[in-house]
């Protein structure tokens, strides 16, 4: 079965600095699709940017990046020029391109913004 | 409607009696989840439903918990015989088909057992 791992319950980071959320996650298949989503105080969930398995270049969104290596089964989140709006829970996720199967979380890294 | 609707947004339950959660998808949207989030905590699966087959219940932490889905639109998650640890944010979500679909998530019903 797949599992997804965020390794770190807690990070913070000064506002404007850029900050680094880990996932890492466990499959045998070859295409499949990772998604990182925030959760707000407010908690309502969104999707802050989503990863092709079968597309090598990173995906980007604004100041939203990803680190996507494959081979080391690892997917990080690259926060730029963090904004105070950028606290949250952020969840990686994953899902098989090959079956219809739910969206599998990691358990979330919570993020602080230092002012 | 524009978005995922849950219902109620708060609920507060005596231990022992039975409560139904309930969520209005995405109109169009063939899959829809169930999840549970402990204060603070992460996002525990509970159920999943895609179009007309047969819902992942891999989640469900016991019988007291059930779901169903009529029409292939709302969706109801019943929690018999309440026991305090289940009280928690229960989440609800739908996509369209596609892999790529993301999920879009409901603002959650708060259920406090006391």
């Amino acid at each position: 079965a797949q599992t997804v791992t965020q390794s770190q319950p807690e990070m913070s980071v000064q506002e404007a600095e850029t900050v680094t959320l880990s996932c890492t996650y466990d499959t045998s298949e070859s295409d499949y699709y990772l998604f990182w989503y925030k959760q707000p105080p407010s908690r309502q969930m969104i999707l802050v940017i989503r990863q092709e398995a079968y597309k090598q270049q990173n995906a980007t969104e604004n100041r939203f990046s990803v680190n996507f290596q494959k081979a080391a089964k690892s997917f990080s989140l690259k926060i730029s020029d963090s904004q105070l709006g950028d606290a949250a829970m952020y969840f990686c996720a994953y899902r098989s391109a090959n079956r219809d199967d739910k969206i599998i979380f990691g358990k979330g890294t919570r993020l602080h913004i230092l002012p | 409607g524009a978005g995922v609707s849950q219902s109620p947004s708060n609920k507060v339950t005596e231990k022992g009696k039975d409560v139904e959660l309930r969520c209005d998808p995405i109109s169009g949207h063939t899959a829809l989840y169930w999840y549970r989030q402990s204060l603070g905590q992460g996002l525990e699966f509970l159920i999943y439903f895609q179009g007309n087959s047969a819902p992942d219940k891999s989640g469900l932490p016991s019988d007291r918990f059930s779901a169903e889905r009529t029409g292939g639109s709302v969706s109801t998650l019943t929690i018999q015989r309440t026991q305090q640890e289940d009280s928690a944010v229960y989440l609800c979500a739908s996509s369209s088909r596609g892999f790529m679909a993301e999920a879009f998530f409901g603002q959650g019903t708060r259920l406090t057992v006391v």
